[in-house]
């Protein structure tokens, strides 16, 4: 079965540690994103990837850093930086520029 | 500065009757528009698209329309059912790698 998946599903973390989220996909798409999802704001683009070895920043990047070594993982780091990590974040691939595929989502809280 | 807005958190109507979503978009250079599904916990799923050179475009029980003079576009679900209950994204594309998502509407169909 083709898709995406993301890991893990919830995810905990103390105060001023850095966690990372995965995100995979075998869709063979180039493109590759990030979104933070909070009530009541939509879904906000944190960072993409367009190929691999290259990525840019979204609207939300300050606390975040992504890598794209491999064209099917895109992980996020949730750095210590970040002033408000608690979300849900979701990641998403295409193949071309406009229907986006998303994966099922983790839930971080920091505690 | 939201490009691209939901004005209504939450919709509720009847089992069988229509559901009018509504989405404003300010950013002339938007060109195309997509409407995506989600229920709690999960990722969103892609519902129905257009394209900026028409007006409407329709998929079964859903159809989309487009009003370029007042940047607006609108999602009806006829006749609605209780497992369209989710919460709806629309999103627009300006020909770049991203896409730009409104807030959401919460949608309640009560049997």
């Amino acid at each position: 079965d083709g898709g995406i998946t993301q890991s893990p599903k919830y995810l905990f973390r103390k105060e001023g540690q850095n966690v990372t989220l995965s995100c995979e996909q075998n869709l063979n798409h180039d493109a590759m994103y990030w979104y933070r999802q909070d009530p009541g704001q939509g879904l906000r683009l944190i960072y993409y990837s367009q190929i691999v070895n290259d990525f840019q920043k979204g609207d939300i990047a300050e606390g975040y850093s992504v890598s794209r070594e491999k064209k099917e993982s895109f992980p996020l780091t949730v750095t210590s930086a970040q002033k408000n990590p608690t979300a849900f974040y979701l990641c998403a691939s295409t193949i071309d520029r406009d229907r986006q595929f998303f994966g099922p989502g983790t839930r971080l809280t920091v505690l | 500065d939201q490009q691209v807005k939901q004005n209504s958190p939450s919709l509720s109507v009847q089992e069988g009757r229509i559901s009018i979503l509504n989405c404003d978009y300010t950013n002339s250079m938007f060109d195309y528009f997509l409407w995506y599904k989600k229920y709690p916990a999960e990722g969103p799923t892609f519902l129905i698209s257009i394209s900026s050179i028409k007006d409407k475009n329709e998929d079964g029980r859903f159809t989309v329309f487009l009003n370029k003079s007042a940047k607006h576009l609108s999602l009806h679900i006829v006749p609605s059912q209780p497992g369209d209950s989710a919460v709806y994204f629309c999103a627009a594309s300006d020909r770049g790698s991203r896409l730009t998502f409104g807030e959401g509407t919460q949608l309640t169909v009560n049997p």
